[in-house]
């Protein structure tokens, strides 16, 4: 199975700041790698598709970049709004495998 | 507007069965591959099962083969989740989701999740 690594595990930040989450895979993955937003209490949204691509509604201060086994996922300008958990995903390869998450908080 | 839910969740002893229901809407359901993907209280997102849009071709995580299938009925826009031989680590909540393509990319519509709590 392929392993995803994200970092950090948690982040605070304050409102306007420009914050980046890291996904590392244990091998290539190409640029088979989704971006997830999950709220408290709420089931998982997606934002970023095939590595860099923004979903339809996906504010565009979301970003994600990256191929191979190193991904970036960057909120140009923090807002309120963004406190979630932030997942990585990849589907190069089944089983489909998620990052274990990165939870951000405003300071 | 894409809807999916979930029903069927509850409180079961373990060893026992319980059959979850995602009632599709909105789309061609007939046209998108399906998942399952849970969560445990406090943890990350855990891959459970993927099916074709078809029923053809079905994968699952080792977690739960042999134990879990999933199924569809396009004619019923609906993809279920026979869940057997339930373990206290089975308890989570569980979500359906829909896939952009036919069979397993990227995860474009979720539900709103059922809970499933393994307990005697």
């Amino acid at each position: 199975d392929i392993q995803m690594t994200q970092s950090p595990s948690s982040l605070s930040a304050s409102v306007g700041d420009r914050i980046t989450i890291t996904c590392q895979a244990s091998q290539d993955i190409s640029n088979f790698l989704n971006w997830y937003q999950q709220k408290p209490g709420k089931a998982p949204n997606l934002l970023i598709y095939v590595a860099s691509n923004l979903e339809t509604g996906v504010p565009s201060r979301f970003s994600g970049s990256g191929s191979g086994t190193h991904f970036t996922f960057t909120i140009s300008s923090l807002q309120p709004e963004d406190i979630a958990t932030y997942y990585c995903q990849q589907y190069d390869s089944l089983p489909i495998t998620f990052g274990q998450g990165t939870r951000l908080e405003i300071k | 507007q894409v809807q999916l839910v979930e029903s069927g969740g509850g409180v079961v002893q373990p060893g026992r069965s319980l059959r979850l229901s995602c009632a599709a809407s909105g789309f061609t359901f007939s046209r998108s591959g399906m998942h399952w993907v849970r969560q445990a209280p406090g943890k990350g997102l855990e891959w459970v099962a993927v099916i074709w849009y078809d029923g053809g071709i079905k994968h699952y995580a080792d977690s739960v083969k042999g134990r879990f299938a999933i199924s569809r009925d396009n004619s019923k826009n609906t993809l279920s989740l026979q869940m057997n031989s339930l373990r206290a680590e089975d308890t989570a909540v569980y979500y359906c989701a829909r896939d952009a393509s036919g069979s397993f990319r990227y995860l474009d519509s979720w539900g709103q999740g059922a809970l499933v709590t393994v307990s005697s």
